[in-house]
């Protein structure tokens, strides 16, 4: 199975704030690689797919981008909604996998 | 709009089964892959399966968690999805989310979320 792993998993921010979150994969994934955002009691929304085109509706604060199988996602400016648990995934072979997570909270 | 509602989770005793719905509307349902995701309390997001569409024969896929306990169906005509459990363990606790997924060509993304439902495994 290919792991992902998400680093920071927890990171306190303030609004203005600009924020990377990198997603390691264990293997190549070409860009098979999703990022989802998911606010408390919600679920999860696609931000970025194939790993750097941002989802119709999706403010283009978020961006994503690959080098190898080192992949990140980036917020420009930080702002109140964007505080939640950010998750990426890979969807070059089964089983599909998620990264465990990082929590963006306010500082 | 595109709508994905849940429904059938509970309370189930272990060993016990129970069968999720998924209804779907705003998008030809019949075109799409479909997956299961749950994420157990407190925890990240897991894939449970995916069924794909009629075109790929509606061939599935699981994780080797849930492989030869549960099963994914689907009913295009009623644009509706099942996941049968079966042999239900206490990890199998979660939110069941069902998932549409869009294709960008290559790959088949979660673009499309329901609101989930909880089942809850225990005696």
């Amino acid at each position: 199975d290919i792991q992902l792993t998400q680093s920071p998993s927890f990171l306190s921010a303030s609004v203005g704030d600009r924020l990377t979150i990198t997603c390691r994969a264990s293997q190549d994934i070409s860009s098979y690689l999703a990022w989802y955002q998911q606010r408390p009691g919600r679920a999860p929304k696609l931000l970025i797919y194939a790993a750097s085109t941002l989802q119709s509706g999706v403010p283009s604060r978020f961006s994503g981008s690959a080098s190898g199988t080192e992949f990140t996602l980036t917020i420009s400016s930080l702002q109140p909604e964007d505080f939640a648990t950010y998750y990426c995934q890979q969807l070059s072979s089964y089983p599909l996998t998620f990264g465990g997570g990082t929590n963006v909270e306010i500082k | 709009e595109v709508q994905l509602v849940e429904s059938g989770g509970g309370l189930v005793q272990p060993g016990g089964s129970l069968r999720l719905s998924c209804a779907a509307s705003g998008f030809t349902f019949s075109d799409h892959y479909i997956d299961w995701v749950r994420q157990a309390p407190g925890k990240g997001l897991e894939w449970v399966g995916r069924t794909r569409s009629k075109a790929k024969s509606y061939t599935t896929e699981y994780a080797a968690s849930v492989r030869g306990r549960f099963t994914i169906s689907r009913d295009d005509s009623m644009n509706s999805l099942y996941l049968q459990m079966n042999s239900l363990k206490t990890e199998d606790t979660a939110v069941y989310f069902c998932t549409g997924a869009y294709y960008d060509g290559s790959a088949y993304y979660f673009a499309y979320w329901g609101q989930g439902t909880l089942v809850t495994v225990s005696s």
